[in-house]
């Protein structure tokens, strides 16, 4: 099985940096999703990482240790639409590439 | 966005009475999946389908049965609703492939009183 880790909740201010962690232990690992989730709404694709290392896009960066099971979620110059749940999906490996979502982090941006 | 259609998206039913939600899709996907997400418990899966008529179990299948007749169309049936099942239900498409990602459709959000 796999155990997934996130913050319940986290608050920034507009303009700053967050990090938002995730840790996992899993059987066999084939890569990491971040989701992004709006207060009623469908998850939406942020980022997938494989390889050690970090993946820029924009104001949000990934990266990834596989050797420690470990991701973070970057977040440069928040903005108030940022506000929202984000959630960290491990992929094992083999099988049919399912991955398992952690219980998502309440990202809160106050002005 | 991705062609994903969920119906209905609210719904308010009764303990005991069957309830089918249906996901269709335009983007000829081969997997299909269904999730419930509940407070303190993130997306949990609770069947999939790899092909047509080609489904499997999630963490969460007790209570729950899927039929997929059409590569367009899964359906999610509660055979009898209990008030634990009471959640916002996503569908999911997607390619299969590891990198791929999975789009969701907008959710239907079921109470069952």
């Amino acid at each position: 099985g796999q155990n997934i880790d996130q913050p319940t909740e986290m608050t920034a201010t507009e303009g700053a940096i967050v990090q938002i962690n995730c840790t996992y232990q899993t059987s066999g690992f084939n890569g990491l999703f971040w989701y992004q989730q709006h207060a009623g709404e469908a998850p939406t694709f942020l980022s997938y990482n494989v390889l050690d290392g970090l993946e820029e896009k924009g104001r949000f960066s990934s990266f990834l240790s596989r050797s420690k099971g470990y991701s973070y979620l970057l977040l440069k110059e928040l903005q108030m639409k940022d506000s929202a749940s984000y959630l960290c999906a491990v992929q094992a490996s083999g099988g049919s590439y399912i991955p398992t979502f952690g219980r998502g982090t309440s990202l809160i941006v106050h002005p | 966005d991705a062609g994903i259609t969920q119906s209905p998206r609210h719904k308010v039913t009764e303990t005991g009475t069957p309830v089918t939600l249906r996901c269709h899709q335009t983007e000829n996907h081969r997997y299909m999946y269904w999730y419930r997400q509940d407070p303190g418990h993130g997306l949990r899966l609770i069947h999939y389908s790899y092909g047509v008529k080609d489904t499997d179990k999630g963490e969460v299948s007790d209570g729950y049965s899927v039929s997929r007749s059409k590569t367009e169309d899964f359906l999610l049936t509660l055979e009898s609703a209990t008030s634990s099942q009471t959640s916002v239900y996503f569908c999911a498409i997607g390619t299969g492939d590891s990198n791929q990602p999975q789009h969701f459709g907008d959710g239907t959000r079921l109470s069952i009183l």
